[in-house]
């Protein structure tokens, strides 16, 4: 399978806790985002990458949230202290460069913190 | 204001039935626009992009009104598969992509 991947599909854990999540781009691409999305609600941006720089980090994150692209291949996204408001689902999904050209999603994690 | 904005719906019409989406977007600057389509507990799929002269996919037509800061998504003809939630989405000149809330279509037989 050469799509985006994203370990684990589903992780349940304590609040408080620390969790990490890894997403594997499709091989070639450059750009990498970070998605949250809850029931009704579009995916809301949390950041995104060029090969291994962190372009854009969404303000409405908080320092609980760190996101690293080490090698400008694969990508982990950090939660600390997790709190039961960060259940959602986390989606990645990698794109070449270019205006117009197609992003991939991953299946996504879904986290769930109890 | 969210940078891109769209009715939730949810729009229920019958099959046969003709529907429009219609998205507003904040940043004049933005570069390119898409329509995703989302099934339930499914991740996000390209249904097409939109460009300036407006263009057609079978039964799906996108239009982009840059001076209105305006994008719209008809379907023709529904069918019961097109019962998704539709997704607006924009790119910033940074490459950024951003998402509207969705706007769900149920398509009833």
């Amino acid at each position: 399978d050469t799509g985006v991947s994203q370990n684990p599909r589903h992780k349940i854990t304590k609040r408080g806790q620390n969790v990490t999540f890894r997403c594997d781009p499709i091989s070639e691409h450059n750009r990498l985002y970070w998605y949250r999305q809850t029931l009704g609600q579009g995916p809301e941006f949390l950041t995104y990458f060029q090969n291994e720089a962190q372009l854009e980090k969404s303000r409405l994150l908080s320092d609980r949230f760190s996101a690293e692209r080490p090698k400008g291949s694969f990508s982990t996204l950090e939660i600390q202290r997790t709190e039961q408001g960060d259940s959602a689902m986390y989606l990645c999904a990698s794109s070449l460069v270019g205006t117009t050209t197609e992003a991939f999603f991953g299946q996504g994690t879904r986290l769930t913190v109890v | 204001r969210k940078e891109v904005e769209q009715d939730p719906g949810p729009f229920n019409v019958p099959e046969g039935a003709t529907v429009a989406f219609n998205c507003t977007y904040s940043n004049s600057a933005s570069q390119s626009f898409f329509w995703y389509r989302q099934d339930c507990r499914k991740e996000p799929k390209l249904l097409m992009s939109v460009y300036s002269s407006g263009n057609e996919d079978g039964r799906f037509t996108a239009q982009l009104n840059r001076a209105s800061q305006y994008i719209s998504l008809l379907i023709r003809d529904s069918k019961l598969s097109d019962s998704a939630t539709y997704l607006c989405v924009v790119r910033n000149q940074g490459g950024k992509l951003i998402f509207g809330q969705g706007t769900e279509l149920s398509v009833k037989p």
